[in-house]
């Protein structure tokens, strides 16, 4: 199985703030990474699909890089609504993997 | 629009069959080249994707639960289901659909249906 580690755990950042949170595949896994959203109660959402590529009415402040094995969600000037737990998820193989997630506070 | 609803008990005892439902609308499940993912989580836990079917009928679950887990379809009534025998403490959580689509990501989600495996 691919392991998917996230980093930080948590992060707690001002509103205007630029958040980064990372991902690292235990082995390459081509483009086929995503990003998760998950506000306090409520489902997963998807925000961006393909390492880079915003899901359809995600604002544009977020964005997502990276290839081979090392990935970045970055949320450029940090929002209140942002509050919430950030999952990056492989689909390179079977079975399907998430990072432990990443918690965002906001100062 | 695609919408996904799950539903199932709320409360199962240890030993017994967990049995969920999937209820598609706005897009066939017999549409190609999407598959039918099952999630959960945990209380305060992370996500966990425990496995998916095809159209076709292939269908996935993880090693940790193969046993015990069947993914299901009754195309007829756009359904998808999910069966867990021998259930424990271990399996309470909220479980999730999914579809799988463009690039194999998750993008349409249900709101989830949480479970608690209690006597």
């Amino acid at each position: 199985d691919i392991q998917m580690t996230q980093s930080p755990s948590s992060l707690s950042a001002s509103v205007g703030d630029r958040v980064t949170i990372t991902c690292r595949a235990s082995q390459g896994i081509d483009g086929y990474l995503h990003w998760y959203q998950q506000k306090p109660g409520e489902a997963p959402k998807l925000l961006i699909y393909a390492a880079s590529s915003l899901a359809r009415g995600v604002p544009s402040r977020f964005s997502g890089g990276g290839s081979g094995t090392d990935f970045a969600l970055t949320i450029n000037s940090l929002q209140p609504e942002d509050l919430a737990t950030y999952f990056c998820q492989q689909s390179s193989s079977t079975p399907r993997t998430f990072g432990q997630g990443t918690k965002v506070e906001i100062k | 629009q695609v919408q996904l609803q799950e539903s199932g008990p709320g409360l199962v005892k240890p030993s017994q069959t967990l049995s969920l439902i999937c209820a598609v609308s706005g897009a066939s499940i017999t549409r190609d080249g999407f598959s039918w993912n099952w999630i959960r989580q945990s209380p305060g836990k992370g996500l966990e994707w425990i496995g998916y079917i095809f159209y076709s009928g292939r269908a996935y679950s993880i090693p940790s639960l193969k046993s015990r887990l069947t993914i299901s379809l009754d195309t007829s009534k756009n359904l998808v289901f999910l069966n867990l025998t021998s259930v424990t403490a271990a399996d309470t959580a909220t479980y999730y659909c999914a579809r799988e689509g463009g690039y194999s990501s998750l993008n349409v989600w249900g709101p989830g249906t949480t479970v608690i495996v209690s006597s």
